[in-house]
């Protein structure tokens, strides 16, 4: 049973530019949550996905987009980038209706 | 608002028990997990614990809720040296996001 997968598994970036992050979802789970974890930081929560719409947001700009297909994976796209933008961005799935999330093992996001 | 709060590092010795605690503000809250993250990985679920419970065993991991005072300890017994890690609460309040806490470095000396 394939749990939480993410790619790539690192990536560096300039200023200015565009990302995308991609997650599947552990086999069975329809919800998918991103989250950023800075250095020396616990995760935030960045937005969650349920049925291909975003259900709800946490504290981050418009810059921070997702999407989720019809096969439950996602997309973070980060736009515009900055130096604090460098991050681990971890995705979590879970199955609608239950609490319990699980993490993939992050995509390690570096700004330079 | 909410809040979770965590001691930033505790040190043990090899087969002594470690107990790592949290703090939170809210009083909605439905859940409280307890995550273990490794250098350079992503979160492992450890367990969790429903709010309406005050205790929750499993294995060498042993829970204790105190809602009255918002408090959530981790207890392990019998520490091992692969038991050294960053351990994350985090809780939830049916709202989809979970807030997590800053984490505890446990470090498990041999």
């Amino acid at each position: 049973d394939a749990g939480v997968t993410q790619s790539p598994t690192h990536l560096i970036k300039t200023r200015g530019q565009q990302v995308t992050l991609r997650c599947s979802p552990k086999s069975g789970h329809d919800t998918v949550s991103w989250y950023q974890q800075a250095l020396g930081q616990g995760p935030q929560f960045i937005f969650q996905y349920y049925e291909e719409e975003e259900r709800q947001r946490g504290n981050f700009p418009d810059r921070f987009s997702g999407h989720q297909f019809p096969n439950y994976s996602s997309e973070l796209n980060v736009n515009a980038l900055l130096l604090g933008d460098s991050a681990l961005y971890l995705c979590a799935s879970s199955l609608t209706d239950t609490d319990t999330q699980y993490f993939g093992p992050g995509t390690r996001l570096t700004v330079l | 608002g909410e809040d979770v709060e965590q001691s930033l590092f505790l040190s043990v010795r090899e087969g002594d028990s470690s107990v790592i605690n949290c703090t939170y503000t809210d009083s909605s809250s439905t859940y409280l997990y307890w995550y273990k993250q490794e250098p350079g990985a992503g979160l492992q679920l450890l367990t969790y614990i429903f709010s309406n419970m005050d205790m929750k065993q499993d294995q060498r991991l042993t829970v204790l809720l105190n809602k009255k005072d918002k408090h959530l300890s981790l207890r392990i017994a019998d520490t091992q040296t692969g038991d050294s890690a960053i351990y994350f609460c985090a809780e939830t309040s049916g709202t989809y996001k979970y807030i997590f806490g800053t984490g505890t470095r446990l470090k498990v000396l041999a």
